[in-house]
């Protein structure tokens, strides 16, 4: 198994520009997440989702927008960039069986907005 | 979710013990305590986690108290890859939904602890 992938890993945005940051898992996962990680801070919960077809805000969810058509995939789209979007952003997934919420993290996405 | 406090740093000689240490005086009894590590530019990886006993892996062990305030992770032998930053995170499994639905828990990442293990 690929386990969590992520694309692009890298990224230079200017300032109003739009673009998709890419997350798929390989391992069946229900449950799937987008955070963001600043200098020197935690990681934030932007969005998240617990099914196909079924998604969530987090704590920072605006500037982002999220779907999820399949179980596999769940893009992360930036809608006008902002430089206060400039951060490392991982994606994670989980199975969530009953006593069981050991989330696998992709290797992150570095963004820059400019 | 309940809070958690940790030392922002610790420093561990390599071979020794690191024990971690958490407070999460604010549990709840349906929360549970999991521990998470960050090493560098990398994304987070689960350890462990625990209920109200003692849990033990192949990576660590979980130490809760009996009042279930506080939590330690131990790294029995700590080497210069258990360098990273270790999160503590309490959080229920479920919670039910102001529109009434059930939604899933979610994962709080907080400060951490900042671990740096020496030759």
């Amino acid at each position: 198994n690929a386990g969590v992938t992520q694309t692009p890993k890298f990224q230079v945005l200017k300032t109003g520009q739009s673009m998709t940051l890419q997350c798929a898992q390989d391992m069946n996962h229900e449950y799937m997440s987008w955070y963001r990680q600043d200098p020197g801070m935690g990681l934030r919960l932007i969005h998240y989702s617990v099914g196909a077809g079924i998604t969530d805000q987090g704590e920072v969810p605006n500037g982002y927008n999220v779907s999820r058509s399949t179980t596999e995939d769940f893009p992360l789209r930036l809608l006008s960039a902002a430089p206060s979007q400039t951060s490392v952003y991982f994606c994670a997934s989980s199975s969530g069986l009953a006593g069981v919420y050991e989330q696998y993290f992709g290797p992150g996405t570095r963004l820059t907005v400019t | 979710d309940a809070k958690t406090t940790q030392p922002p740093s610790m420093d561990c000689a390599e071979g020794r013990a690191a024990n971690l240490p958490c407070n999460h005086s604010t549990i709840s009894g349906n929360e549970y305590v999991y521990w998470y590590r960050q090493i560098h530019s990398q994304g987070p990886q689960y350890i462990i986690h625990g209920l109200k006993n003692n849990e033990t892996n192949e990576m660590a062990s979980l130490i809760i108290t009996e009042d279930r305030k506080s939590s330690t992770l131990i790294l029995p032998h700590a080497t210069l890859r258990d360098t990273a930053v270790y999160y503590c995170i309490v959080t229920s499994l479920k919670w039910v939904r102001d529109a009434g639905g059930t939604s899933y828990g979610k994962l709080t990442f907080g400060q951490g602890t900042i671990l740096t293990v020496h030759p």
